[in-house]
């Protein structure tokens, strides 16, 4: 199916542990985002790729990693998840220019205990 | 860096009355505007965007939002709420952020509550 989708939609882990969050879209989409969503603060960004091999820091990137490989998925690894990385994540893909509007996923439920 | 500021973490209407959810940007240049839903357990979805066409803009669900570049804000409205329009708003800026990329600066929303 074409659009943005994310997996897994829920994923419980324990302090310590690596987690990796998928992204991938099928609009061939230049740029890809990856936010945070925490209560109070709205949607924040971590990384974001303006094209296959090029990424880079947004707001709050300390303790995760990103890569793009391909031009379709972005995905987000927690190296050493902790528990202030609890959140809702979600990624997002715009084709070019500033008045393009960014397509968002159904987002990631994660909770490290 | 831009901020978005949304007053009123909460609004509660009732259901066939005018909503209005306010959002200030800081910014010395006219900006590309968005406005986003998100209902329980969904991604973001668009409801409007400036694109520095006309001032009012006609989004969907009867939403609809006026940029004042005086008072630096972009407001969005409805006429008579709906049950339906129950659901979290985002008032969202573009910001230049390297590589030639535009990201989003969000408000941290607003939820919007439709009493029967």
């Amino acid at each position: 199916d074409a659009g943005i989708t994310q997996s897994p939609r829920y994923k419980i882990t324990e302090t310590g542990r690596q987690v990796t969050l998928m992204c991938h879209q099928t609009w061939s989409h230049s740029y890809m985002f990856w936010y945070r969503q925490d209560l109070g603060h709205g949607l924040r960004l971590i990384y974001y790729s303006a094209a296959a091999d090029i990424t880079d820091k947004g707001e709050v990137p300390d303790g995760y990693v990103v890569s793009r490989s391909k031009t379709e998925n972005f995905p987000l690894t927690l190296e050493s998840a902790t528990r202030s990385q609890t959140s809702v994540y979600f990624c997002a893909s715009t084709h070019s220019g500033s008045s393009n509007e960014q397509f968002f996923g159904p987002g990631t439920r994660l909770t490290v205990l | 860096a831009q901020s978005v500021t949304q007053l009123g973490s909460h609004v509660s209407v009732s259901e066939g009355a005018l909503v209005l959810l306010r959002c200030n940007y800081s910014s010395s240049v006219p900006p590309y505007l968005f406005w986003y839903v998100q209902y329980p357990n969904q991604g973001l979805q668009l409801l409007l965007k400036y694109t520095s066409a006309a001032t009012l803009v006609k989004g969907i669900n009867g939403f609809e939002a006026e940029f004042k570049k005086s008072e630096t804000s972009f407001h969005l409205t409805k006429p008579s709420a709906h049950m339906s329009d129950a659901a979290e708003y985002f008032c969202a800026v573009t910001e230049k952020i390297g590589g030639g990329a535009d990201g989003l600066t969000f408000g941290k929303g607003t939820h919007l509550i439709i009493q029967p």
